[in-house]
């Protein structure tokens, strides 16, 4: 069982779109988590990150966690093209210096 | 602030060559250091955890011998791919993460190895 599972997608949204990115982890302990973009050729940018249940919003970008499901989600409202990417989940077990990430969802916004 | 820079941003070099990857932080100290490993359209590869001043921590199935990994300030990581061959080729990212605490890693802009 992999650490962090994302769907590979593409998942594919019209422009203005709500866009709803999903992720779920196996260690219970873990603490942090982040999303992160990658556009094709570029490394990751980091755009949110969230540490306790609930939501966490910042623009058009909401980062909603439930460790009791283990699962933590992006949303993207008000979808643009400019935020087709791939988007990468990264989960921060109880050790300081581990990060697991996942494989990838690859968002097409439409124009 | 936490902007991590690589350089050289891209390099070509013959087989058999080695090549040095420069990765700092330039706003911050990072004990911990990340070097990851991208082949296209595939995911990151975690290769190994570096931190200052200690020897760095390789992935299983990377060789360490070939991925030679150097922390020597709380600033600076170095990856020197010994020996390149073509199958090397691949986008190499760092990352950094800030002294001490579970918070997010940086990446650097990648750097581009091309292996002839």
């Amino acid at each position: 069982q992999k650490e962090v599972e994302q769907n590979s997608g593409p998942l594919s949204v019209p422009e203005g779109a709500i866009a709803s990115l999903n992720c779920t982890y196996s260690d219970r302990v873990s603490q942090s988590f982040f999303w992160y973009r990658q556009y094709s050729g570029k490394s990751p940018e980091l755009i949110m990150s969230i540490y306790s249940n609930g939501d966490k919003e910042d623009g058009r970008f909401t980062a909603q966690l439930n460790k009791a499901s283990q699962y933590v989600s992006l949303l993207i409202r008000d979808s643009q093209p400019s935020d087709s990417a791939t988007y990468l989940c990264a989960v921060n077990g109880n050790n300081f210096n581990k990060f697991y990430f996942g494989s990838g969802t690859k968002l097409n916004v439409k124009p | 602030g936490a902007v991590v820079s690589q350089h050289p941003s891209w390099v070509i070099c013959k087989s058999g060559t080695s090549v040095k990857i420069e990765c700092r932080s330039l706003d911050f100290q990072a004990t911990t250091m990340f070097w990851y490993r991208q082949f296209p359209k595939q995911s990151l590869m975690l290769m190994a955890t570096s931190n200052e001043g200690s020897k760095a921590t390789y992935e299983q199935g990377v060789e360490k011998d070939k991925f030679l990994i150097n922390h020597a300030s709380l600033t600076l990581s170095t990856l020197t791919v010994t020996s390149a061959h073509p199958e090397d080729s691949s986008f190499y990212i760092c990352s950094a993460k800030i002294a001490g605490t579970f918070y997010e890693q940086y990446f650097g802009p990648g750097t581009r190895l091309t292996v002839t």
